[in-house]
């Protein structure tokens, strides 16, 4: 199976800093991954896939970038309502996988 | 904008079944998977399994290949979830999902279809307990 590994797990920041989150899979997923963002007592909601494709309706401020097996999730501003849980999640091979999530708080 | 209706809660005894449903408002499964994902109380999400109902084609994960089966029924846009010997681990919030499918043509002419989730139901908590 491939493990995709987040980091960080967790991470503190404030209203317009600029967060980057890092995903690396343990074998090489060409472009074929997801990003999901997910707050509590809600489902996941898809914002990014194949690596850096952003989904309709998902704000500019968000975008993707990488492949192969490192990956990265960048929110340019980070407003009030980016304060989530985001997962990457592979679709290269079966199993799907996802990682572990990083959680966004606010400072 | 397809929306995915899932079945209400459910509590179950150690040891038996639960069957979860979705079905698709607003749209149709057309030429996507429907999959199905849990997630544990403070977990991360986990793919249980998918279907296409096009193909009437499955993957299960390894871990679940033995006690889930997932069917659908094209006629009425509805995905099932069928979970057997249930235990305590069972505990979760059960998520089906859409599935935009991304074809792959092996060497040897196989094909094989994998996909993202772009559309999420509301989720099913399952609560097993003796």
């Amino acid at each position: 199976d491939i493990q995709m590994t987040q980091s960080p797990s967790s991470l503190s920041a404030s209203v317009g800093d600029r967060v980057t989150i890092t995903c690396r899979a343990s074998q090489g997923i060409s472009k074929w991954l997801a990003w999901y963002q997910q707050k509590p007592e809600e489902g996941p909601r898809l914002l990014i896939y194949a690596t850096s494709t952003l989904q309709s309706g998902v704000p500019s401020r968000f975008s993707g970038s990488g492949s192969g097996t490192d990956f990265t999730l960048t929110i340019s501003s980070l407003q009030p309502e980016d304060f989530a849980t985001y997962y990457c999640q592979q679709y290269s091979t079966y199993p799907l996988t996802f990682g572990g999530g990083t959680k966004v708080e606010i400072k | 904008q397809v929306q995915l209706l899932q079945s209400g809660a459910e509590f179950k005894k150690p040891g038996s079944s639960v069957k979860v449903s979705c079905k698709a408002s607003g749209g149709t499964f057309d030429s996507y998977a429907l999959t199905w994902v849990r997630q544990a109380p403070g977990q991360g999400p986990e793919w249980m399994g998918g279907i296409i109902p096009i193909f009437g084609t499955t993957n299960y994960a390894q871990k679940f290949q033995d006690r889930v089966t997932i069917t659908a029924d094209e006629s009425s846009d509805t995905a099932y979830m069928d979970l057997t010997s249930l235990r305590s681990e069972d505990t979760a919030v059960y998520y089906c999902a859409r599935g935009p499918l991304r074809k792959v043509i092996r060497p040897t002419m196989t094909i094989d279809y994998f996909y993202y989730m772009d559309v999420w139901g509301r989720g099913t908590t399952v609560t097993v307990s003796s």
